[in-house]
């Protein structure tokens, strides 16, 4: 079955610059959606299509992919963006989640 | 505005059962792909199973197959799963979501937690 692998953790200094990575086999073939989930809450979808911003969501989220990984980059971090991200694609009609990273705002 | 607002979770004996409902508003329901997904405590997201449109197509996780079924009521906006000969590790935050034009997750309920234990 189909794997996604992200770090268990990320930290960011107030302000700064921080990328999350999603690895997979050939994941160039598959679009990649971004999911942010604060503590106690649903998770909230943040980009798609790899790329893509939905609308309400701040432009210091992006989505990209490099080789074989798909990056999630927050830029100038605050302290609300704390939370556990999750990669996601489609494989074959089902749902695969990576394994999550818990993202800390120092 | 689009909302997906949950029901029917609770606890339950290993090998019983139990049914979960979504009920959809803000959206054109009938027009969606529809998904349950599952948070084990502690743990992170797992997709569980999804329906098309019509309810004639369906996809499951293997770990749920035979044992749990998903549906729709398009008349009613609803979606629901049904879960049967639960096990333990079946324990989780049960969250309905809808597919987006780019099968993108974009909208979830708040949550059903389901709990498996004598």
């Amino acid at each position: 079955s189909y794997e996604l692998t992200q770090p268990l953790s990320v930290s960011v200094a107030l302000g700064q610059t921080t990328t999350i990575t999603c690895g997979g086999d050939n994941i160039g073939s598959h679009s990649v959606q971004w999911f942010q989930q604060k503590p106690g809450q649903a998770p909230v979808l943040v980009i798609y299509r790899d790329s893509v911003r939905p609308s309400g969501v701040p432009e210091r989220f992006s989505g990209s992919k490099s080789g074989g990984t798909a990056i999630l980059t927050i830029s100038r971090a605050q302290a609300g963006d704390e939370a556990d991200y999750y990669c996601q694609v489609w494989d074959s009609g089902s749902g695969v989640f990576g394994g999550g990273t818990e993202l800390t705002v120092l | 505005e689009m909302q997906l607002v949950q029901s029917g979770g609770g606890l339950v004996q290993p090998g019983g059962s139990l049914r979960l409902s979504c009920v959809a508003s803000g959206f054109t329901f009938s027009g969606f792909w529809m998904n349950w997904l599952r948070q084990a405590p502690g743990k992170g997201l797992e997709w569980v199973a999804n329906i098309n449109q019509d309810g004639n197509e369906t996809h499951y996780v293997d770990s749920v197959k035979g044992r749990f079924t998903i549906s729709r009521d398009n008349a009613k906006d609803s979606l629901y799963l049904q879960l049967n000969i639960l096990r333990a590790e079946d324990t989780a935050l049960y969250y309905c979501a809808k597919t987006g034009h780019y099968w993108d997750l974009d909208y979830w309920g708040q949550g059903s937690l389901v709990t498996v234990s004598s």
